[in-house]
C-alpha cells in the first residue's frame, strides 16, 4: 500500500494563478481531508469529505475548492492564489468518521505564492 | 475559540532526561477522542496514540506514556529517558461532535541534545 500520496511536493505560484493539489489514497478510506500548516498555528482543516460526492467546509475554507468523484481521490483547487495561501498542505484519510479513527497523512505539499 | 492548547512552544532537554508535553482541550461534548501526532524534521506526520473520552486509563508504550485527566481536561505526553531521535514537533488533537473535524494544537517543538 502506498498509503496517502500527494503531488506535487513543491510548488511556486504567482498571485492570481490557479492550481490543483492532488491527493490519493489506496486504503479504501471513506473520509479524506485537507489541512494547512502555518508556523505557530498547528494544522487547520480546510475541507473534508465523508465519502464520494460529499464534501464540507472546515475552519479555513475560503479560497479553496474541493470535489470527491471517487473514493480514492480528493483534489484541492486554488482558484486565484494569494500570498496568504503560502503554506504546507497536508492531505489525510481515515477509515470513516463514525468513530474517532486516527488519520493517516500524506507527505505534504509546500506551496509558495509570490 | 482555541479548542486545544499546547502552551509549551519549545522544550530543550539533554538526552536521557524525562520530558512531559502538556495538552489542554476544551469541549462540552461527552464523547470525544484525543490524539497525539509526531512530526520529525523530515516533515511527515506520524500517529502516536488515540484515546476516547470514556477511557481514562493511562497508557504506556515503551518510553512513551500518556496521562488523560478529564477533571482537568488534559492529555499529557511523557517521554522517559529521551533520545535524540525524539526531537520533533508534537501535536495534540481533538475530534469532537460528529468526529468529522479534528482540532490541532499549535504544537510543541522538542529538542533533545546529546
Amino acid at each position: 500500500n502506498a498509503g496517502v500520496t500527494q503531488t506535487p511536493k513543491f510548488q511556486v505560484l504567482k498571485t492570481g494563478q490557479s492550481m490543483t493539489l492532488q491527493c490519493a489514497q489506496d486504503m479504501n478510506h471513506e473520509y479524506m481531508s485537507w489541512y494547512r500548516q502555518d508556523p505557530g498555528m498547528g494544522l487547520r482543516l480546510i475541507h473534508y469529505s465523508v465519502g464520494a460526492g460529499i464534501t464540507d467546509q472546515g475552519e479555513v475554507p475560503n479560497g479553496y475548492n474541493v470535489s470527491r468523484s471517487t473514493t480514492e481521490d480528493f483534489p484541492l483547487r486554488l482558484l486565484s492564489a494569494a500570498p496568504s495561501q503560502t503554506s504546507v498542505y497536508f492531505c489525510a484519510s481515515r477509515r470513516d468518521s463514525r468513530r474517532g479513527n486516527e488519520q493517516y497523512f500524506g507527505p505534504g505539499t509546500r506551496l509558495t505564492v509570490t | 475559540a482555541q479548542k486545544v492548547t499546547q502552551a509549551q512552544t519549545e522544550i530543550s532537554v539533554v538526552e536521557k532526561e524525562d520530558v512531559t508535553l502538556d495538552c489542554v482541550y476544551e469541549t462540552r461534548d461527552t464523547t470525544y477522542y484525543l490524539f497525539w501526532y509526531k512530526q520529525p524534521p523530515s516533515g511527515e506526520l506520524v500517529f502516536l496514540i488515540r484515546r476516547n473520552s470514556f477511557d481514562e486509563q493511562n497508557e504506556i508504550s515503551g518510553r512513551y506514556s500518556w496521562n488523560f485527566q478529564k477533571s482537568t481536561s488534559s492529555f499529557n505526553f511523557t517521554i522517559t529517558a529521551s533520545q535524540v531521535v525524539d526531537s520533533a514537533v508534537y501535536f495534540c488533537a481533538l475530534a469532537r461532535g460528529g468526529f468529522n473535524k479534528f482540532y490541532f494544537g499549535s504544537g510543541t517543538k522538542l529538542n533533545v541534545k546529546p
